[in-house]
């Protein structure tokens, strides 16, 4: 049973329009999320994260929002550029337990047509 | 620069050999992990490690065995006993164990394992 899902397994945007990619998940307990980036044979990399204290946090194009009641967060990626195409990840764990296991989405992969 | 090598990036073997990927980091981090990664799958975790000379088993450790003799190598073998070996395999380190504070996981290239 997935805790973390991602259940769009692709999505392709036109060049400068806004990107939202959608994650959702099941256990109460997590209450920090983080998005990582993949390009195609490399390893993922961090992009953004949210402690579920907020429901918004801004880093440049990239924006995560937070919804605790639905169990759903988003990524908006404002514009989007050709070099965001890549396979984008949602992870959650829970600092509530004594080893806090990241648990990972199926992913997104996402394709910015220029 | 610091950061975390994996060797080979691919690999090829027959069924019913062992083969070990490696896993090295120069981050000074103290926790270490494997994950696999299939089509369509997040990815899962196979073993980690917080320390030196200590390792728990993830969700998907069967088949799979590890080592933590030093802080910056994590050696992942794929034990015969692994029913599906081919896949993408990645390695990660964070700098304390997420349990103290949460640290993003820094992760290596991968390995692509195929088993012919």
């Amino acid at each position: 049973d997935q805790q973390v899902k991602q259940n769009s397994p692709s999505l392709s945007v036109q060049e400068g329009r806004i990107s939202i990619l959608n994650c959702d998940y099941t256990n109460s307990m997590f209450d920090y999320f983080l998005w990582y980036k993949k390009y195609p044979a490399e390893g993922p990399t961090f992009l953004i994260s949210i402690s579920s204290i907020k429901d918004k946090n801004e880093d440049g194009r990239f924006t995560v929002f937070l919804n605790k009641s639905a169990k759903h967060l988003s990524l908006h990626i404002v514009p989007s550029q050709p070099g965001d195409s890549a396979v984008y990840f949602c992870a959650a764990l829970s600092r509530k337990t004594s080893y806090d296991k990241v648990i990972f989405g199926p992913g997104t992969s996402l394709s910015v047509i220029p | 620069d610091g950061g975390i090598t994996q060797s080979p990036k691919y690999l090829f073997r027959k069924e019913g050999q062992n083969v070990t990927l490696s896993c090295e980091q120069n981050l000074n981090h103290d926790a270490m992990y494997w994950y696999r990664q299939d089509p369509g799958q997040g990815l899962r975790l196979i073993y980690y490690s917080q320390i030196v000379n200590d390792f728990q088993k993830g969700d998907i450790a069967e088949g799979y065995s590890v080592s933590r003799e030093k802080k910056e190598s994590f050696p992942l073998t794929v034990t015969s006993a692994q029913k599906n070996p081919t896949a993408f395999y990645l390695c990660a380190s964070s700098v304390l164990p997420q349990g103290k504070r949460t640290d993003t996981q820094y992760f290596g290239p991968g390995t692509r394992l195929t088993v012919l």
